[in-house]
């Protein structure tokens, strides 16, 4: 069982619809890590978390250090929302990584 | 100005050949790693580096092996290189600052293929 699990896997959504990727740790964690990987590979960070809610542009991140849970939500989603995100774990100096949401936004 | 540069960007080579990839940061941090994503996109840790010194080496097979020159740079290297090689392998830096929190910054990836 991994360490990072997110839900769901794949999503495909209309544009403008809001989105929700779920993401639940097993492990005692410093932060979370919110990534995104576009289709050419490359990484971005888009939010680190310790506590609470952040938001940036239409990204909001939250989560619930009781809960072990964290969520990712898009809203008024667009088709250059598209890409692979990925929840990622801090626990002293070890990351541990959810296998990723794949999200394709249909115009 | 990227902060974490990864060299090359794809590399195919041949099955029992040596290859290195180079990996430099320009933020002033203390903590490198190096990761794989396989291709189901899951993410490994296979080294992390703190101030030059190894902290975490997974379980990779001895034909890897990480070089810091000093705490910027953190190079893979790969000897006799096998197809299950051919991978996205991503360097990353962070901050270390004790018990804080710090954000991790990821290279570019490399693709590498075995041919």
């Amino acid at each position: 069982k991994n360490e990072v699990e997110q839900s769901p896997q794949n999503l495909t959504a209309q544009e403008g619809e809001f989105i929700t990727i779920n993401c639940s740790y097993s492990v005692g964690i410093s932060a979370l890590h919110w990534l995104q990987q576009h289709p050419g590979g490359g990484i971005v960070s888009l939010f680190m978390l310790s506590s609470g809610k952040k938001k940036h542009g239409r990204l909001i991140a939250t989560i619930n250090i009781q809960e072990k849970h964290s969520s990712l939500h898009i809203t008024a989603s667009h088709p250059r929302d598209s890409a692979v995100y990925i929840c990622a774990v801090r626990s002293g100096n070890q990351f541990y990584f959810g296998t990723g949401t794949s999200l394709t936004v249909i115009p | 100005d990227t902060a974490v540069s990864q060299t090359p960007k794809y590399l195919v080579t041949q099955m029992g050949n040596d290859k290195s990839i180079k990996c430099e940061q320009n933020l002033g941090h203390d903590t490198m790693y190096w990761y794989k994503q396989d291709s189901k996109k899951f993410l490994k840790i296979m080294f992390s580096y703190n101030n030059k010194e190894l902290i975490i080496n997974e379980t990779v097979p001895n034909r890897f092996s990480p070089k810091s020159p000093d705490k910027a740079h953190l190079n893979l290297h790969i000897n006799s290189l096998e197809l299950g090689d051919s991978a996205v392998y991503f360097c990353a830096s962070s901050r270390r600052q004790g018990i804080m929190n710090t954000e991790a910054f990821f290279g570019q990836g490399t693709r590498l293929t075995v041919v």
